[in-house]
């Protein structure tokens, strides 16, 4: 298992361009997730999937859009980058065994984007 | 609305030290879990623990070990004899029943072990 994937490792946009960060995952978990980490702010949730077809925002959503259309593949969307913008992103994943609750998320190594 | 806070922002120890972290963390949830995960300088995130509400067992893994006290709302985690290796961020973090995928972390504490 690759468990989750990030490309790319790390990437520099110009202010109003747009990007894709791609994020995969090979152990079929239902839940996906996206963070950004900024220095001294901890992890943020930006959006989050609980299966395919299905996406919801998280705490710090403006400027980002993401989609679903399979188990795998969770993509985040820049629409047009900002300097705030500029932090490192996490994606993860994770599944629920029954009811038993979150088993805990598998994040994938980061992408470090930098906006000038 | 749900928090963590990790009063720490920086702690430095000499190696061989006992140290531990604090998470105090607020939730109107009645189950919910815990978690914590260690950021070394390469910068991925491993995870340590999980511990669920229901289970308020202290917990040992080798030199590391978690006191969970639902009484004062905290999840401190505690490293024994430290070891340069042991340097990294520490997030703690929370997350609701079936909401594995929204955690919500600490703003993290920073150890570092000197030789």
């Amino acid at each position: 298992n690759a468990g989750v994937t990030q490309t790319p490792k790390f990437q520099v946009l110009k202010t109003g361009q747009s990007m894709t960060l791609q994020c995969a995952q090979d152990m079929n978990h239902e839940y996906m997730s996206w963070y950004r980490q900024d220095p001294g702010m901890g992890l943020r949730l930006i959006h989050y999937s609980v299966g395919a077809g299905i996406t919801d925002q998280g705490e710090v959503p403006n400027g980002y859009n993401v989609s679903r259309s399979t188990t795998e593949d969770f993509p985040l969307r820049l629409l047009s980058a900002a300097p705030s913008q500029t932090s490192v992103y996490f994606c993860a994943s994770s599944y629920s065994i029954g009811t038993g609750g979150p088993f805990g998320q598998y994040f994938g190594p980061g992408t470090r984007l930098t906006v000038t | 609305a749900q928090k963590v806070t990790q009063a720490q922002t920086e702690i430095s120890v000499v190696e061989k030290e006992d140290v531990t972290l604090d998470c105090v963390y607020e939730t109107r949830d009645t189950t919910y879990y815990l978690f914590w995960y260690k950021q070394p300088p390469s910068g991925e995130l491993v995870f340590l623990i999980r511990r669920n509400s229901f289970d308020e067992q202290n917990e040992i893994s080798g030199r590391y070990s978690w006191n969970f006290q639902k009484s004062t709302s905290s999840f401190n985690f505690t490293i024994t004899a430290s070891q340069v290796v042991d340097s990294a961020v520490y997030f703690c973090a929370l997350s609701p029943q079936g909401g594995s995928e929204k955690l919500v972390f600490g703003k993290g504490t920073k150890l570092t072990v000197n030789p």
